[in-house]
């Protein structure tokens, strides 16, 4: 059974940072693209960043770019997200996804999130 | 960077059909493909529908897909409503560079 498990959320004031993980297992973690996904409370869905299996590539949504950054750990079978700089509209549950790269791609399993507050 | 707009919500009674659509700001539709997901309270999104037609296993054949390059416009279809299907629904679909949701929609069943 595929699982995705969150951790690292929590209390931050402006300007500080935080590191999120996500545990995989289930899956050759490995073989897969991976991905963060956030929601700002009561917003919808924003994609955040995408690394490649191998970690050579890497992209990000504007907003983040220069403060976040995606890396992952085959080896232990985990994602992270390292937030520097965070400021309050940084403020959201954070999901780790699976990317299925097929004809397009996609993403088919997510995990339940972790919590990101930013505030003083 | 585009942009997916989708109504903010919709409405219809058991036993109906809905339709959700989902328009593209920039770029053909019909160049990457376009995703949906359905989002329960409470609880992670879920995926109902993958390039631009195709049906996860699991998920009923009441959903489906399809894109209109006219319009440049993804629509999802939900027919035989149940009460079940009440949920914020997400499109989602990419470029080189960027991935992009639209701002979901929020159908209620009643």
């Amino acid at each position: 059974e595929v699982q995705l498990v969150e951790s690292g959320g929590g209390l931050v004031q402006p300007g500080g940072s935080l590191r999120l993980s996500c545990a995989a297992s289930g899956f050759t973690f490995s073989s897969y693209w991976m991905s963060w996904v956030r929601q700002a409370p009561g917003q919808g869905l924003e994609w955040v960043a995408n690394i490649r299996q191998d970690g050579s590539d890497k992209y990000y949504v504007d907003s983040v770019e220069g403060r976040f950054t995606i890396s992952r750990d085959n080896a232990k079978k985990s994602l992270f997200l390292q937030m520097n700089s965070l400021r309050a509209e940084d403020t959201a549950v954070y999901y780790c996804a699976r990317i299925i790269e097929a004809t397009g791609y996609y993403f088919d399993y997510w995990g339940q999130g972790t919590l990101v507050t930013v505030s003083p | 960077n585009f942009m997916l707009t989708q109504p903010h919500s919709v409405s219809e009674s058991p036993g109906k059909t809905v339709t959700i659509s989902c328009t593209r700001s920039s770029g053909s539709i019909g160049s990457y493909s376009v995703q949906w997901y359905r989002q329960r309270p409470g609880s992670a999104p879920t995926t109902v529908i993958y390039e631009n037609n195709q049906r996860p296993s699991g998920v009923p054949d009441r959903f489906s897909g399809s894109i209109d390059s006219s319009s440049n416009s993804a629509s999802l279809t939900i027919s035989g409503l149940k009460t079940e299907d009440e949920a914020d629904y997400y499109c989602h679909s990419y470029d080189t560079r960027s991935w992009v949701f639209g701002g979901g929609t929020k159908l209620t069943v009643l």
